[in-house]
């Protein structure tokens, strides 16, 4: 199985501040032939399901504002929020779709410091 | 509007088994596929496996083969997860997702807690 292993656990920025969380594949989840990172974001609020983010490493979904991107490739991947906001407070998962079992990271807690 | 509406809580005793079922609308059900995850109480989000509202092909997780039973019902863009043999290993929120190819959730259902306790 891969193995998907997030930095930091837990993340207390500033209001207005950038925030950025990593994301470590224990294998390589670009697929040479279509030349796509399988991976994706997700927010999840306390008490509510996931919400995704991002997919295939970078593109954003509709509605999600665009402070949030990602980047990366290969096996090292980063969210960023340029400039948090209270409503970003939440726990933050990758997740790669590369092979079965599709597995995810374990979560980010990202708080107002 | 996409909307993934589950069953409510469960409890049950161990060696029991749920089901949950997870009604679609605001889409063309047969035209997607519906992923289920789990996740236990503080803890973080398990993949179980992902079924095809089209042809009913399924692929699940190895930790739950055997043990889990993925359908769908189009003539009610309804989807099933059934999960037998349970142990308090068990006791999570289940979520299902609808899933286009077998790859990511972009929409989620509300979750349905299952709790196992004799």
């Amino acid at each position: 199985d891969i193995v998907m292993t997030q930095s930091p656990d837990s993340l207390p920025v500033s209001l207005g501040e950038r925030a950025t969380i990593n994301c470590k594949s224990s294998q390589n989840i670009l697929y040479s032939s279509n030349n796509k990172n399988y991976l994706a974001w997700f927010q999840q609020r306390p008490g509510q399901p996931p919400k995704l983010l991002i997919s295939w490493a970078s593109t954003r979904e509709s509605g999600v504002p665009d402070r949030f991107s990602g980047s990366g490739s290969g096996t090292d991947f980063t969210l960023t929020i340029s400039s948090l906001q209270a409503e970003d407070v939440a726990v933050y998962y990758c997740q790669q779709y590369y092979s079965t079992p599709y597995t995810f990271g374990q979560g980010t807690k990202l708080e107002i410091k | 509007q996409v909307q993934l509406v589950q069953s409510g809580a469960e409890v049950k005793k161990p060696g029991a088994s749920v089901k949950v079922s997870c009604k679609t609308s605001g889409y063309t059900f047969e035209t997607f596929g519906i992923s289920w995850v789990r996740q236990a109480p503080g803890q973080g989000l398990e993949w179980m496996g992902w079924i095809s509202a089209y042809n009913g092909d399924t692929t699940y997780a190895q930790n739950f083969q055997g043990r889990v039973i993925m359908t769908t019902d189009t003539s009610t863009s309804t989807a099933y997860m059934e999960l037998r043999s349970l142990t308090s290993d068990d006791t999570a929120v289940y979520y299902c997702a609808r899933d286009e190819w077998n790859w990511y959730g972009d929409y989620w259902g509300q979750g349905t807690l299952v709790t196992v306790s004799s």
